[in-house]
């Protein structure tokens, strides 16, 4: 079985400031990791992905977060935040050998931006 | 092009009632996902649709059912409602090609349980 660990459920940032979230994963097998964003009465949206090769990906609005094997985490990062990034952030992880099947999700990271 | 679509948007209604939630899938998808989000549990993954077959459910009573249309469309009908009940309920959609993980959501249905 797989399972997502989002250790912070709430985490209040001044505008501009940085920003990191954290998830940890456990998998017996090779992961495809996620990050959705939900914006206040909005369904998610995903933010950005690991598939496969870099393990750094990018979103266009300047979130990025590494895949870290050796310590199973995929901790989302943001160098400024503005208020528009107020939201709840979910991580997820799939199993690469059945994909939609076995999507699970962390428990959300409330990100709320202090001006 | 259009996202998935649910409705309704926010109902209401008593304990031991019925209640019926509607989702339309973005064009071309055939698989259909309905999600659990109740306050402070994350989401639960509650049912899969693909090519009109129930593929897998999550940890819910059998009182949460639903079905997939020959359009790919959804419904996810709970029975005899109880408070716990209460909870924004998502649909997501994903073209079935790409086994990645990658769901499209919709807005939800809140549902109010009195």
């Amino acid at each position: 079985a797989q399972s997502v660990t989002q250790l912070d459920s709430q985490v209040p940032v001044f505008e501009e400031a940085p920003v990191e979230l954290r998830c940890n994963y456990s998998s017996s097998v090779s992961v495809y990791l996620f990050w959705y964003v939900q914006y206040p009465n909005q369904g998610l949206q995903l933010l950005l992905k690991y598939l496969s090769g870099s393990t750094l990906v990018k979103s266009i609005n300047g979130f990025e977060a590494e895949f870290n094997k050796s310590q199973t985490s995929f901790h989302l990062r943001k160098p400024s935040v503005h208020i528009s990034d107020t939201a709840e952030y979910f991580c997820a992880v799939s199993q690469t050998n059945f994909g939609n099947e076995k999507l699970t999700f962390g428990t959300g990271t409330r990100l709320t931006i202090i001006p | 092009e259009a996202g998935v679509t649910q409705s309704p948007t926010h109902l209401i209604k008593t304990r031991g009632q019925q209640v019926t939630l509607r989702c339309s899938p973005i064009s071309g998808h055939t698989s259909v996902y309905w999600y659990q989000q109740a306050l402070g549990l994350g989401l639960q993954f509650l049912l899969w649709y693909d090519e009109g077959e129930e593929r897998n459910r999550g940890n819910f009573p059998p009182r949460f059912s639903g079905r997939q249309f020959p359009n790919y469309s959804s419904e996810l009908n709970v029975n005899a409602l109880e408070l716990e009940d209460s909870a924004l309920y998502l649909c997501a959609s994903s073209d079935g090609t790409f086994n990645t993980g990658e769901l499209f959501f919709g807005e939800g249905s809140r549902l109010t349980v009195l």
